[in-house]
């Protein structure tokens, strides 16, 4: 059981590049979501998504998109990366069930915008 | 909006110490409130997942309670070795599915 894969696991963008960060699960979790995660700040979130086709925007959308076409996969896609973007970008997954809301996140992307 | 402290946001012990974790929310309205562990570099480990209806839950040597009325948390490390070393998040998930994380505490247990 893999659990929640993240991919790549590092990666260096120049300002104004454009990346997708991939994000799957094989847990058949209907809730995906993205978060940041820089010092002092914990963790932030991006966007979210309670199924495939639904997306919403978390608390710091501003410069990624999302979609979800599968269960399994969640990307998020920087437009247009900017240094502010230097960041760890962790992706989560869960059952949308009130009672079993346990989260599992993947490894991280640790992204470096230069 | 959901805010989440964590106090201390560091602590250093001595091995075989037990050692409690704070964690405190402002809206009570929660479903389920969930701690992790975070090695550096590394992604969130589940420890354990309280519902909202639950007053306690134990794994092991770790033993979280949950207090919806005054809003807070707290994660009871017995006995303390090196290898919990690490830092710990705790998460308060609202309506709609949405965590809200603290800060962390950064532990280490000194041999």
């Amino acid at each position: 059981n893999a659990g929640v894969t993240q991919t790549p696991k590092f990666q260096v963008l120049k300002t104004g590049q454009s990346m997708t960060l991939q994000c799957a699960q094989d847990m058949n979790h209907e809730y995906m979501s993205w978060y940041r995660q820089d010092p002092g700040m914990g963790l932030r979130l991006i966007h979210y998504s309670v199924g495939a086709g639904i997306t919403d925007q978390g608390e710091v959308p501003n410069g990624y998109n999302v979609s979800r076409s599968t269960t399994e996969d969640f990307p998020l896609r920087l437009l247009s990366a900017a240094p502010s973007q230097t960041s760890v970008y962790f992706c989560a997954s869960s059952y949308s069930h009130r009672w079993t809301t346990e989260a599992f996140f993947g490894q991280g992307t640790r992204l470096t915008v230069v | 909006k959901q805010e989440v402290t964590q106090i201390p946001a560091a602590l250093s012990v001595p091995e075989g110490e037990n050692l409690v974790l704070n964690c405190s929310f402002t809206d009570s309205a929660i479903y389920n409130l969930q701690w992790f562990r975070q090695d550096p570099g590394k992604g969130l480990t589940s420890l354990l997942l309280i519902q909202s209806s639950q007053r306690e839950q134990t794994s092991g040597r770790l033993n979280a309670s949950l207090d919806k009325s005054s809003g807070r948390s707290t994660l009871y490390i017995a006995a303390s070795q090196p290898g919990d070393s690490a830092t710990y998040l705790c998460a308060v998930i609202n309506t709609g599915n949405q965590f809200y994380f603290g800060t962390g505490t950064s532990l280490t247990v000194i041999p």
